[in-house]
């Protein structure tokens, strides 16, 4: 079945450590997106990608990376994590094209300690 | 630049009871597409309705439509026979045509009580 998926859903970990959340779909999309979303707040866009080997910042400043090796996979990657870094993280894929539909995996939701 | 405001941050109705959400949004441009996102409690972002703007029809999708005014701007979302599963956080988005990135409101909360 065509999805989009996200692991770890949960992840708490200590400050200072390196840590990738990963994000794979399964329908051909070229474009992916990364939002970080606090709970019950509005989302905002940290990271998006037209297609492999393209990567662009969104609006909202992180200091996590992306990479877009595969079509299907558009991990995030956190160097140093750090307690400002607490938050959901929320991937989303959509085909080229003006207006499309985003589809949206469950979420990572980190905390760090 | 663009922006997207949804005015009423919770909203409480009884089941079965028809509920408005309101939105507002900020372009210059005539080509765009709004949305509306559900996200239920600890559950997948899924999309409610899309409308394309160059479309004076209102989209519908059963108990689900809007009220499409695009010289006022407004795009609300019209519930009507709420049911619990109606219960989430509702986002309205935009996204000018050819633009890459969407825009999102700062959500509503919507609780359907039975």
């Amino acid at each position: 079945e065509a999805d989009i998926y996200q692991t770890p859903r949960y992840l708490v970990i200590g400050t200072g450590k390196k840590i990738t959340l990963e994000c794979s779909q399964t329908m051909g999309h070229d474009k992916m997106y990364w939002y970080q979303q606090d709970p019950g707040m509005e989302l905002h866009l940290i990271h998006y990608s037209y297609g492999v080997n393209s990567t662009e910042k969104g609006d909202l400043s992180s200091e996590s990376t992306v990479s877009r090796i595969r079509t299907e996979h558009f991990p995030l990657t956190l160097e140093s994590a750090r307690p400002s870094h607490t938050s959901q993280y929320l991937c989303a894929s959509s085909e080229w094209g003006s207006g499309n539909e985003q589809f949206f995996g469950p979420g990572t939701r980190l905390t760090v300690l | 630049a663009q922006t997207v405001t949804q005015s009423q941050p919770e909203m409480s109705v009884q089941e079965a009871e028809t509920v408005t959400l309101s939105c507002t949004y900020d372009t210059s441009e005539n080509n765009y597409y709004l949305f509306w996102y559900k996200q239920p409690p600890s559950r997948q972002m899924i999309l409610v309705i899309r409308q394309e703007a160059y479309k004076q029809q209102n989209a519908t999708e059963n108990r689900f439509s809007v009220n499409f005014q695009k010289a006022a701007k407004s795009f609300s979302l019209k519930i009507s026979d709420s049911q619990l599963g109606d219960t989430a956080m509702y986002f309205c988005a935009f996204i000018e045509g050819g633009a890459q990135k969407l825009v999102f409101g700062q959500g509503t909360r919507l609780t359907i009580n039975p």
